[in-house]
């Protein structure tokens, strides 16, 4: 079966640095997104990574590893306003994108 | 502001009636979905429209109903549902490739549905 697993939920100081990670098991692989999920709103589009590597965007950069079914969402200088879910996504080969949990990421002062 | 709406926000309603979900985008995309999100569970794709033509029914109930009728409105008719199906319920739209690929999806803040 198709599979994305990632942590439930991590704790973190505020200005540090945190990882979330993801890994994946599908039926082919066009693309990886994680989206941001603050509580009661939409999920909203952070990064999407379809080659190997890291891709920064400002304070956020998302790695691939599509060898290893795996990715990670770094987030630096963390502020308050990060506190959120963190969803990944990857589009299979049939174009469907199949959902991680989310990562509940709380931030303490 | 993501460019889809949703309304209504909340609702609540008990097990006999019959309410509708709307969503509307304003991105002028060419596929709209309907997701169903539970507490500490992955988002369950439910039903996909892409240019009006449903494509996914991903084993959803009959008590759903979805109905596309343009490229801009999606609606979810729900009818005899289950306290089981309170959740949030996300309508999302994106631009499909040519090539038949999925770009990034936007989504609505979703319709928080409470069954008692």
């Amino acid at each position: 079966g198709q599979n994305i697993d990632q942590p439930t939920e991590m704790t973190a100081t505020e200005g540090a640095i945190v990882q979330i990670n993801c890994t994946y098991q599908t039926s082919g692989f066009n693309g990886l997104f994680w989206y941001q999920q603050h509580a009661g709103e939409a999920p909203t589009f952070l990064s999407y990574n379809v080659l190997d590597g890291l891709e920064e965007k400002g304070r956020f950069s998302s790695f691939l590893s599509r060898s290893k079914g795996y990715s990670y969402l770094l987030l630096k200088e963390l502020q308050m306003k990060d506190s959120a879910s963190y969803l990944c996504a990857v589009t299979d080969s049939n174009y469907q994108l199949i959902w991680g949990a989310g990562t509940k990421l709380i931030i303490k002062p | 502001e993501t460019g889809v709406t949703q309304t209504p926000r909340h609702l609540v309603m008990g097990m006999t009636n019959k309410k509708s979900l709307k969503c509307e985008q304003h991105l002028g995309h060419n596929a709209m979905y309907w997701y169903k999100q539970s507490a500490k569970k992955p988002l369950e794709l439910m039903f996909v429209y892409n240019f009006k033509e449903q494509t996914e029914n991903n084993s959803v109930p009959s008590r759903f109903s979805p109905e596309c009728p343009n490229s801009s409105h999606l609606f979810l008719h729900l009818h005899t549902l289950q306290p089981e199906d309170s959740a949030l319920y996300l309508c999302a739209s994106s631009q499909t490739g040519t090539s038949g690929g999925y770009n990034e999806q936007f989504f609505g803040p979703g319709t928080r549905l409470t069954v008692l």
